[in-house]
């Protein structure tokens, strides 16, 4: 079956570290996004890339980094200069249309 | 600056009755409009869209009505089951460009 992957599912980081969450996609979809979503806010563009080795900042990426080294993955690193990083994560993946898929999202949590 | 808003962050209906949410936009730019369902610590599935150019699109037991000089959509859910209790997004595109979100509303189907 076609779709995306994220992982993990839930996610802890303490205080001053980098973590790495993980979205992987075999729909063949050359453009993928990372969106944000936090209690009573709709979803917020981190970063998003249309093609592979290319990738723009969103309306919120200070804190973020991302890379698009293969069609099929687009990892979104949240680094300690993220003030407030608690929050669900979001992957998607487009197609030419506006068919965007989306994965079933990592739960960040600072500890 | 939110350019999509959902203001009605809640919503309660009866089991067969029908379920009215809106969304407002301001940029007149967008030109695809999209409904999206989700369920909690699951990502949005895609529910229904409409193109700029249309005022109405039907699918089963959703509809969406566009109102591009109120800049105003509607979706309509007939009849409401207990199985549509969920977070629903609307979201608007331009140019096949990005989605951008509204906060979501929470609809809850009683029994």
């Amino acid at each position: 079956d076609g779709g995306i992957t994220q992982s993990p599912k839930y996610l802890f980081r303490k205080e001053g570290q980098n973590v790495t969450l993980s979205c992987e996609q075999n729909l063949n979809h050359d453009a993928m996004y990372w969106y944000r979503q936090d209690p009573g806010q709709g979803l917020r563009l981190i970063y998003y890339s249309q093609i592979v080795n290319d990738f723009q900042k969103g309306d919120i990426a200070e804190g973020y980094s991302v890379s698009r080294e293969k069609k099929e993955s687009f990892p979104l690193t949240v680094t300690s200069a993220q003030k407030n990083p608690t929050a669900f994560y979001l992957c998607a993946s487009k197609d030419g249309n506006y068919g965007y898929t989306f994965g079933s999202g990592t739960r960040l949590t600072v500890v | 600056d939110q350019q999509v808003k959902q203001n009605s962050p809640s919503l309660s209906v009866q089991e067969g009755r029908i379920s009215i949410l809106n969304c407002d936009y301001t940029n007149s730019m967008f030109d695809y409009f999209l409904w999206y369902k989700k369920y909690p610590a699951e990502g949005p599935t895609f529910l229904i869209s409409i193109s700029s150019i249309k005022d109405k699109n039907e699918d089963g037991r959703f509809t969406v009505f566009l109102n591009k000089s109120a800049k105003h959509l509607s979706l309509h859910i007939v009849p409401s089951q207990p199985g549509d209790s969920a977070v629903y997004f609307c979201a608007a595109s331009r140019n096949d460009y990005k989605l951008s979100f509204g906060a979501g509303t929470t609809v809850t189907v009683r029994a």
